[in-house]
């Protein structure tokens, strides 16, 4: 079984739908978890951390739940510019602070016009 | 975040022959880490670069294959020894505050 595991699509929606990304971790000492998205041959850039009590920065919105291990990504009024790969991260704490990062297979979205 | 420079950007290698990939942050990281992303797959860690000692390697790689500098807190590399096709990827650094950052990625190519 991965460890951070997505259903890797491919989503295929109009510009304006609203999509949802589910993603499930096996590691309970899974301490801090992150949205990345990567475009197509570019590395990936953070696109959100998520925070147990769920967290939104304009039409993305990122639900934690520690209880089913499970973290979603909710994408509002989709835009074209949205198209991309969408990494689900969790990281444990390690010996130090900042521990290393798992990443999900990544979920692809084509937002069409 | 910080900002990491990694090169070369691609390379197309012979088989049996060594390729170093640079990474250079503009400021200290603690952490700092090398991944690999074959074509259409998620990103494999390799190892944890760990500042004045030896990498922290993860099951299935080894230090004689994938031998990990890492002299101070803002330069790292990776070489990848004795190169087959099956070596053909993506490899990237990534430094981590909170959250982690990337370079650009090196594209390599084993003939």
């Amino acid at each position: 079984r991965k460890e951070v595991e997505q259903d890797p699509g491919p989503f295929n929606v109009p510009e304006g739908a609203t999509v949802a990304f589910n993603c499930t971790y096996s590691n309970s000492a899974s301490q801090s978890f992150f949205w990345y998205r990567q475009d197509c041959r570019k590395e990936p850039k953070l696109l959100m951390s998520v925070y147990s009590s769920g967290n939104e920065d304009g039409r993305f919105t990122a639900q934690l739940n520690r209880a089913s291990q499970y973290i979603s990504l909710l994408i509002r009024d989709s835009k074209l510019s949205d198209s991309a790969t969408y990494l689900c991260v969790a990281s444990d704490a390690g010996g130090t602070s900042y521990g290393k990062l798992t990443f999900g297979q990544g979920t692809i979205l084509t937002v069409h016009p | 975040s910080a900002v990491i420079s990694q090169k070369p950007s691609r390379d197309i290698c012979q088989r049996g022959t060594s390729l170093t990939i640079q990474c250079q942050v503009d400021s200290q990281v603690t952490m700092m880490f090398w991944y690999r992303q074959q074509p259409g797959q998620s990103l494999t860690l390799i190892a944890t670069a760990n500042q004045g000692s030896e990498a922290t390697y993860e099951s299935g790689f080894v230090i004689d294959k994938f031998p990990i500098s890492r002299p101070n807190l803002t330069f790292s590399t990776l070489t990848v020894s004795n190169m087959s096709p099956e070596d053909s990827s993506i490899y990237l650094c990534s430094g981590r505050t909170v959250e982690a950052f990337f370079g650009q990625g090196t594209r390599l190519t084993v003939v």
